[in-house]
């Protein structure tokens, strides 16, 4: 098993504030990242997907990649209560077939 | 229209039975895909087909039969139900060559065995 480790959380910010999701992996041949984020009892829906060093900006996600450390991450600016969610982290490590890992989850609450 | 669609959305049913899940997606996805999501919330990979045919078949117990009639469809069938069955079960498609776009899933089927 390829594993994709995140911090299962909960992670509470206060409306208006950043949240930063990290995620780590371990095979470092990985070639492909992505954020999901799957609301209480929905299917995963995508928010961003990263596979080159450095920053990627959508609106208010920044996706951070670092192969070197083998960590992904994800910021949310001014954080909004419709942000309380679980946020998933996929990875596609090399020779797989394209099948995704996926970590367990960080679970997100934004405080009104 | 649904992209990705999977029925039923609910099953219960007693342990020993035998069920299936059929799922369907509409955007021209040649690449469909099984996974598993236990209580803890942890997404694993049970089967995945490329224009019909199987590509991933992860450890799975031989109680789990997936069948692809075609690159729109993949149902999974289930024989002989276990208790550690219970889980929610998601359908997911993309393009092969285009994975690095991710998956789209579909809304899932909640299977408990009772």
């Amino acid at each position: 098993q390829k594993e994709v480790e995140q911090n299962s959380g909960p992670l509470s910010v206060p409306e208006g504030a950043i949240a930063s999701l990290n995620c780590t992996y371990s095979d470092r041949g990985s070639q492909s990242f992505f954020w999901y984020r799957q609301y209480s009892g929905k299917s995963p829906e995508l928010i961003m997907f990263i596979y080159s060093n450095g920053d990627k900006e959508d609106g208010r996600f920044t996706a951070q990649l670092n192969k070197a450390s083998q960590y992904v991450s994800l910021l949310i600016r001014d954080s909004q209560p419709s942000d309380s969610a679980t946020y998933l982290c996929a990875v596609t490590p090399t020779n797989t077939g394209n099948q995704f890992y996926f970590g367990t989850g960080t679970s997100l609450t934004v405080i009104p | 229209d649904t992209a990705v669609s999977q029925t039923p959305k609910y099953l219960v049913t007693q342990m020993g039975n035998d069920k299936s899940i059929k799922c369907e997606q509409n955007l021209g996805h040649d690449t469909m895909y099984w996974y598993k999501q236990d209580s803890k919330k942890f997404l694993k990979i049970m089967f995945s087909y490329n224009n019909k045919e199987l590509i991933i078949n992860e450890t799975v117990p031989n109680r789990f039969s997936p069948k692809s009639p075609d690159k729109a469809h993949l149902n999974l069938h289930i024989n002989s139900l276990e208790l550690g069955d219970s889980a929610v079960y998601f359908c997911a498609s993309s393009l092969w060559d285009r994975v690095a776009y991710g998956y789209t899933f579909g809304s899932g089927t909640r299977l408990t065995v009772v």
